[in-house]
């Protein structure tokens, strides 16, 4: 089984905070997607990646960074985390056939 | 722009009866669609595409061009089938996946 491993389930942050959310693939996939999933907007793309250190803006990248040094993982950071920020973040890779497989989702709140 | 359109945020169904799920897209070009199902407190997780034209937990799509849709569609509902749907489409050439606003399906016993 394909296994998308995102490391946080639940995070609770201070507006200002610098905050890291990471994902694991196992399967040697070349792309990975952020993803931001919020009520009646559905899911919106931060950033992708389609390859080790290279790295494509999404339609929301603002207030966002991503890191790629190793294949398997892809990481978002946000450098000074805000209360619009709150929300379920998604991790996705992508399979050669097209299938997106998605981690279980971080849950971050910022107060 | 590409979008994509959900038009239905909540679908309630009686167990039995049929359901179809809307999706309408936009893009000039030849596109990639895909339903994804978000089942309670689970992964969000292919459902089916449009290239393999096969029937997946008894749900089917078809790509209209005419139309621009990919509606997703089965002939009688199941309580398990409850669950958040998203519309996605893939423009050729990039990896780019557009995903709609999604559509909860209810389906009451």
């Amino acid at each position: 089984d394909v296994k998308v491993t995102q490391s946080s389930r639940y995070l609770v942050k201070r507006t200002g905070e610098k905050v890291f959310l990471e994902c694991v693939q196992d399967m040697d996939h070349e792309n990975m997607f952020w993803y931001r999933q919020d009520p009646g907007l559905g899911l919106r793309l931060i950033y992708f990646s389609y390859d080790v250190k290279m790295k494509e803006k999404g339609d929301i990248p603002e207030g966002y960074s991503v890191s790629r040094e190793k294949k398997e993982r892809f990481s978002l950071i946000l450098e000074s985390a805000s209360t619009n920020q709150t929300s379920m973040y998604l991790c996705a890779s992508r399979k050669s056939t097209g299938e997106l497989f998605f981690g279980e989702g971080s849950r971050l709140t910022v107060l | 722009a590409q979008r994509v359109t959900q038009p239905e945020k909540l679908l309630s169904v009686f167990k039995g009866a049929p359901v179809e799920l809307k999706c309408n897209y936009s893009y000039s070009g030849s596109p990639e669609l895909f339903w994804y199902v978000q089942y309670s407190r689970q992964r969000l997780q292919l459902l089916l595409r449009h290239i393999s034209r096969e029937s997946i937990k008894g749900f089917t799509a078809d790509l209209n061009k005419g139309e621009t849709s990919f509606h997703l569609k089965k002939p009688f509902a199941q309580e398990e089938d409850s669950a958040m749907y998203y519309c996605a489409l893939v423009t050729s050439g990039t990896y780019k996946y557009i995903f709609g606003t999604g559509t909860r399906l209810k389906v009451l016993a």
